[in-house]
């Protein structure tokens, strides 16, 4: 595609639900990386994939939050049994080399609202 | 902040003005990078500099990476309404994970 995109823009649950959050990379990039973002805050980095390597997990913040990615495209952030803390924007972004060796393309991010 | 700082976290400057940032960071890197925030959703990336530069440019931008400080500025020269956004540096922590610092959150005044 032209650029990265996520879905939803905005997502509204109510606390205890589940929610799944959807990152189409650029075509051919094969580093994706998911962080969240605090309204007012800085970035606060989630999870790292880099091609076929096991994921760089260290950002999860608790077991509720897992990520995937299938056939090294679509990447999807799932949060199980949502708390109010987990209300914030997420953000996803890819790049065609090694994480940090070049630009990182972002989506505009999924708002979510935990009621 | 244990990943690095970026200062000041506000800056409010009249348009035509130059606007400073500074970011800090802990580790060693390989290069810097940059970014623009516009209304709290996506980042579009603004400059690279590699840890063997000192100063690169770009349009009105002048970035320098002082690796023996682990710090780094961005300049933006003759200040306009549209560059009001929040600014963020970002660095590889770890073997590829990129970190960001907390941002500077600029407003340019008509």
């Amino acid at each position: 595609g032209a650029g990265v995109s996520q879905s939803p823009s905005n997502k509204v649950t109510e606390k205890g639900k589940d929610v799944e959050l959807r990152c189409d990379p650029i075509s051919g990039h094969t580093a994706l990386y998911w962080y969240r973002q605090s309204l007012g805050q800085g970035l606060e980095f989630l999870i790292y994939f880099q091609g076929n390597s096991a994921p760089d997990k260290s950002g999860l913040p608790s077991d509720r939050f897992s990520a995937e990615r299938t056939g090294g495209s679509v990447s999807t952030l799932t949060i199980q049994r949502t708390q109010q803390e987990d209300s914030a924007v997420y953000l996803c972004a890819s790049s065609s080399k090694t994480g940090g060796s070049e630009k990182l393309f972002f989506g505009s991010g999924t708002q979510l609202s935990v009621l | 902040s244990q990943q690095g700082e970026e200062d000041p976290q506000a800056l409010s400057i009249q348009e035509g003005e130059n606007a400073t940032m500074n970011c800090s960071y802990k580790t060693s890197i390989n290069n810097l990078q940059w970014y623009r925030q516009n209304s709290g959703r996506g980042l579009v990336h603004l400059i690279l500099i590699r840890s063997n530069e000192r100063e690169k440019h770009s349009g009105r931008l002048r970035v320098t990476l002082d690796t023996s400080k682990k710090s780094s500025s961005l300049l933006i020269t003759a200040s306009r309404a549209a560059d009001t956004a929040s600014y963020f540096c970002a660095w590889i922590q770890g073997a590829q994970k990129l970190v960001f610092g907390q941002g500077t959150r600029l407003t340019i005044n008509p």
